[in-house]
């Protein structure tokens, strides 16, 4: 069984880089699956943040790009985000999910708040 | 970037009737690969769908997807009341975009 929690801080100040860190549990990370981070605003949709698979290719989304990276860390059986200059508008719930034909497995979320 | 638009925003219905949501994408969904998720308030989406019509582990019978090139559906025959939240389409045939969502609420 798949289990994925995020960590990281719930508070950022603007400006500032967001970080957060995925620790998979259950499966390791050197299968054949990605691994993705996914926001989701409060009271709003879901937006795909960008995706790493275990050769360390790295996929984002345009409208981000500029801002985030995605590594892995193999040994610890864990991935992360950064997103940096962060804005209000990047206050979100963060979800880290493995990644396989869908995102099949998620993590509980974390809230982050971009506020001074 | 593939826009998917979904219909209708929200949906109200009665607990054993039947569903049907909508997902239409800008362009051709990639070998069909498009996803349905559930979200209840509080918690992760769950993957119902992917392939645009396989079931994930676990799903129940009455979920059922169906489609293919820009046109996809998300049937729930007799609706039970577990089944009422919001609900996102997704591709991942080109990078990856979800829908907006829609809302499935009791009437």
């Amino acid at each position: 069984q798949v289990q994925l929690q995020e960590s990281g801080p719930g508070l950022v100040k603007p400006s500032e880089t967001l970080s957060l860190i995925c620790t998979i549990s259950g499966y390791s990370i050197s299968s054949d699956d990605y691994w993705g981070w996914i926001r989701q605003p409060p009271g709003e949709g879901l937006e795909w943040i960008g995706s790493i698979y275990r050769t360390g290719s790295t996929y984002y989304n345009a409208s981000l790009k500029s801002r985030v990276t995605i590594s892995a860390d193999m040994s610890k059986n864990q991935f992360s985000l950064k997103l940096r200059f962060v804005t209000a508008a990047d206050t979100a719930v963060y979800f880290c999910a493995g990644d396989k034909n869908g995102f099949h497995s998620w993590g509980q979320g974390t809230l982050v708040t971009v506020s001074s | 970037e593939v826009v998917l638009t979904q219909s209708p925003g929200t949906l109200s219905l009665s607990p054993g009737e039947r569903a049907t949501l909508s997902c239409r994408a800008s362009q051709s969904v990639n070998a069909n690969y498009l996803a349905w998720y559930q979200q209840k308030p509080g918690q992760a989406p769950r993957l119902l769908i992917y392939g645009a019509s396989s079931r994930a582990t676990g799903i129940p019978d009455r979920f059922s997807g169906s489609g293919s090139g820009t046109d996809f559906t998300l049937t729930i025959t007799r609706l039970e009341p577990e089944d009422f939240a919001v609900y996102y389409c997704h591709q991942y045939g080109s990078l990856y975009t979800f829908g907006q969502g829609t809302k499935l609420e009791i009437k």
